[in-house]
């Protein structure tokens, strides 16, 4: 069984641009999670999304969004860029309470 | 205070030792409990996965959970040296909540 993929692994982007992350969850997952992850804030929860719904929200800034699509691959958004964007951002898929992660995509905001 | 507190050490031990890592939570709602393994620069790893109070075994790791006292913890025997890593609880109810990770150096 695949695992979760998350692509791209890297990027580095600059100041006021905008990225997109994608996540294609375990097949059979319908709920796919996002994490920001940093040296000094640890993992912290962006959104859930369940079959194609924003089931959760976590505190961060509107220019953070997602979407989920009928196949249950996730995209993560973020517009205008800051430096204190620069993380390791997670995405997992989970069933029955179980969560799986992908490798994540580390993102470099310069 | 944190919903979930981990102290993030660092934790030095050398090779064969028992390692325990402990988690204490605030949220009595939280029904599973979860703890992942992270390497650097990898995602992290599910390494154990459980519902009630009580132990859980598998093969040198053991997940215990006391609800009363919203405390969970793991143990690894015989620690090996590719047992380095950042090791992370997690509980969930509707969301999942994370500690801030204890990293975790095995000695050869």
């Amino acid at each position: 069984k695949a695992g979760v993929t998350q692509t791209p692994r890297y990027l580095i982007k600059t100041r006021g641009q905008q990225v997109t992350l994608s996540c294609s969850p375990i097949s059979g997952h319908r709920s796919v999670s996002w994490y920001q992850q940093t040296p000094g804030q640890g993992l912290q929860f962006l959104f859930e999304y369940f079959s194609e719904t924003q089931r959760n929200k976590g505190n961060f800034p509107g220019r953070f969004s997602g979407r989920q699509f009928s196949n249950s691959r996730s995209e993560m958004n973020v517009s205008t860029l800051e430096l204190g964007d620069s993380a390791l951002y997670l995405c997992a898929s989970s069933s029955d309470g179980e969560a799986f992660f992908g490798q994540g995509t580390r993102l470099t905001v310069v | 205070q944190k919903e979930v507190e981990q102290d993030p050490g660092p934790l030095s031990v050398p090779e064969g030792a028992i390692v325990s890592l402990n988690c204490t939570y605030s949220n009595s709602a939280f029904q599973y409990f979860m703890w992942y393994r992270q390497y650097s620069r990898k995602g992290p790893e599910l390494l154990m996965y459980t519902y009630s109070s009580g132990n859980k075994e598998d093969g040198r790791f053991t997940a215990q959970v006391d609800k009363s006292s919203k405390y969970i913890s793991l143990f690894i025997r015989d620690s090996q040296p590719s047992d380095s890593a950042t090791y992370l609880c997690a509980m969930n109810n509707n969301d999942m909540r994370f500690g801030a990770g204890t990293r975790l150096t095995v000695k050869p």
